[in-house]
């Protein structure tokens, strides 16, 4: 059972690039969910997703877009990157009724 | 606006000792919580859940209390092991709800041989 799948891993990406954070599920959960996690400051959730078509901000929305074309697949995309995006971006799912989340193994992002 | 905080950034304790390791919440429409532990490199990981309805519950060598009136969960580890050397993440939600849960920055703990 693979759960959710993150890719890449780990990214080194010069400032004004454009790059798409990749997030796959195959759990058919509804609600898929973009955060990242800088040192001392936890979870920020970025854009959300409550079900396929449909999407959301968060809390730290500025400089990145989401799609939600079917139930699997979630991308986040930075149209030009800057250095304070660097961070571990977290993708995550849930079943959409205020319970539990399930997360990918994250990716690890660098702008320079 | 609404927060979910922790009392301590960093817990040491020793091996076989328990830990506890505590949350306070603001949002008193929260009716559901959850610990996640998140090892080093990897995404954080579901420990255990409670619902406001219920004051304690427990898994294995895990508890987390709930107390409604000041606003504040716990999680106790009994035993703790290496292998719980983790950031652990205390979040909230209403269930039956959209609402995306709101987590803590969380504490580290760290099992000293």
């Amino acid at each position: 059972i693979a759960g959710i799948t993150q890719a890449p891993t780990s990214q080194i990406l010069a400032a004004g690039r454009r790059m798409t954070l990749r997030c796959t599920q195959d759990m058919r959960h509804n609600a898929m969910y973009w955060y990242r996690q800088d040192l001392g400051l936890g979870l920020r959730l970025i854009h959300y997703s409550n079900t396929a078509g449909t999407t959301g901000k968060g809390e730290v929305p500025d400089g990145y877009s989401v799609s939600r074309a079917n139930t699997d697949d979630f991308p986040l995309t930075l149209a030009s990157a800057v250095p304070s995006q660097t961070s571990v971006y977290f993708c995550a799912s849930s079943d959409g009724e205020g319970r539990e989340a399930f997360f990918g193994q994250g990716t690890r992002l660098t702008v320079v | 606006g609404e927060s979910v905080g922790l009392h301590l950034p960093t817990l040491s304790v020793q091996e076989g000792d328990n830990s506890i390791i505590n949350c306070a919440y603001s949002n008193s429409a929260s009716d559901y919580f959850i610990w996640y532990k998140q090892e080093s490199g990897k995404g954080p990981q579901f420990i255990i859940d409670i619902r406001s309805n219920m004051d304690k519950r427990q898994g294995q060598r895990v508890t987390v209390l709930l107390n409604k009136t000041v606003k504040h969960l716990s999680l106790q580890i009994a035993a703790t092991q290496p292998g719980d050397s983790a950031v652990y993440f205390c979040a909230e939600n209403i269930e039956g709800s959209a609402r995306q849960l709101t987590f803590g920055s969380g504490t580290q703990l760290t099992v000293l041989p």
